[in-house]
């Protein structure tokens, strides 16, 4: 498998553009995970879906972020308008479940955000 | 909600010198403590987990162990190299909220040669 799969590596866009990221998790795996990257705030957890169901946005910061999982395969997360203190590293991870036990969350390469 | 701390935030040893880095989670429900490693520029990487029935693991260099009674767990690495240098993070999986981890603030270690 290639493992989580996220693009685009880098986006550089303007301050009100919209962005959207998008990420393809391990095949078979059940859990998707957004997190943001910060020097300020380490990594924090955005929002994480179950079988393409999202479970818990509380971590979305404000109503300019949506996230999607149309199907097994694909997710999205969209910044609109975007604005500079939004610029981060956004990973996308993904885990397999079984029962109740937890794996490890696998993380995907990155994207680098720079909004200006 | 469960709440990680770390310690130290920075961390430098000389090559071959151990380091010890420690978290304290806040949630006794929690169950599974991962560690990850990131290195400058790319992703977390799991490097060793443990989970809430065991209070130690070993794998070569790099030990966890885990005092529940206490709430906190600890990574050792012996015989540091300086590929060790990297950004640790801990993690704590509170099984009240689901699947998802909560990281600590991560320590970044620098092995000097």
């Amino acid at each position: 498998d290639a493992g989580v799969i996220q693009s685009p590596r880098h986006e550089v866009t303007e301050m009100g553009q919209e962005v959207t990221l998008r990420c393809k998790p391990i095949s078979g795996h059940d859990y998707l995970f957004w997190y943001r990257q910060t020097m300020m705030r380490g990594l924090e957890l955005l929002i994480y879906f179950n079988n393409n169901v999202p479970i818990d946005d509380s971590g979305m910061p404000e109503d300019r972020f949506s996230a999607k999982m149309p199907n097994a395969s694909f997710s999205t997360l969209k910044i609109q308008p975007s604005e500079p203190r939004d610029s981060a590293v956004y990973f996308c991870a993904s885990s397999l479940t079984s029962g109740r036990r937890t794996y490890e969350q696998y993380f995907g390469p990155g994207t680098r955000l720079t909004v200006t | 909600g469960e709440n990680v701390e770390q310690h130290p935030s920075t961390l430098s040893v000389q090559e071959g010198d151990s380091a010890v880095i420690k978290c304290t989670y806040s949630d006794s429900a929690s169950n599974y403590f991962p560690w990850y490693k990131q290195e400058l520029g790319k992703r977390p990487q799991l490097i060793i987990d443990i989970r809430s029935n065991v209070g130690e693991k070993k794998d070569q260099r790099i030990a966890v162990t885990l005092n529940k009674t206490a709430k906190h767990f600890s990574l050792h690495i012996t015989e540091t190299q300086p590929e060790d240098s990297a950004v640790y993070f801990c993690a704590a999986r509170d099984v009240n909220y689901g699947q998802n981890f909560v990281f600590g603030p991560g320590t970044r270690l620098s092995v000097l040669p």
